[in-house]
């Protein structure tokens, strides 16, 4: 079983609609969670960053994390064709700098 | 731009073969990550430096090495290349070691022919 899972599903959504990403993770260890936004050719860029269970507001974007289900979320509301990118899930231990990564999300906004 | 610079962009090579990788970090990070991104595995990390230690290595092949400088940059070595080493390798820098932000370069893409 791999520490993070994220369906690689591509997403293909209307603009305006409501993008709904999320990972399973299997090591209890993982205290810091975040997203991450990799447009075509780039290196991935932080997008949402996140170390307690609940829900984190950053403009258009909230990340979800229930840390006893072993579970986070990314919404995007009022998605926008720049949005079109893949969406990488990562976490890491405490006092640690590995970063697990999720598969990715292939993410496309159709204006 | 995160500031992280990575050469070469592209690099096409044979089985068999060595290459080097370099990356930049950003002015002021102390920390290197390498990291490889392939279709299958996903990004994957392979090895971190720290002021030039070594500090955390991950599935990293015996067949790969890694050093940081005392300038700072980083240089991964990839040597008795084969196919399945195909992939995009990207360096990340950060300040310090703990929960610090890690800034992606733009990535070397490596094709194994």
């Amino acid at each position: 079983q791999k520490e993070v899972e994220q369906d690689p599903g591509p997403l293909s959504v209307p603009e305006g609609a409501i993008v709904s990403l999320n990972c399973t993770y299997s090591n209890s260890a993982f205290q810091y969670f975040m997203w991450y936004r990799q447009y075509s050719r780039k290196g991935p860029e932080l997008l949402m960053y996140t170390y307690s269970s609940g829900n984190k507001e950053d403009g258009r974007f909230t990340a979800q994390v229930d840390k006893s289900s072993k579970y986070i979320s990314l919404f995007i509301r009022d998605s926008q064709p720049s949005d079109s990118a893949t969406y990488l899930c990562a976490m890491t231990e405490y006092g640690n700098n590995r970063l697990a990564f999720g598969k990715g999300n292939q993410v496309v906004v159709i204006p | 731009d995160s500031g992280v610079t990575q050469t070469p962009k592209h690099l096409i090579t044979a089985t068999g073969q060595r290459v080097t990788l370099r990356c930049s970090p950003r002015s002021g990070d102390l920390s290197v990550y390498w990291y490889q991104q392939s279709l299958d595995q996903g990004l994957q990390f392979l090895i971190h430096y720290y002021n030039g230690e070594e500090r955390a290595k991950g599935n990293i092949l015996e067949r790969f090495s890694a050093q940081q400088f005392p300038d700072l940059h980083s240089e991964l070595n990839l040597s008795s290349l084969e196919l399945g080493d195909s992939a995009l390798y990207f360096c990340a820098s950060s300040v310090g070691t703990v929960r610090d932000e890690q800034f992606f370069g733009p990535g070397t893409r490596l094709t194994v022919l």
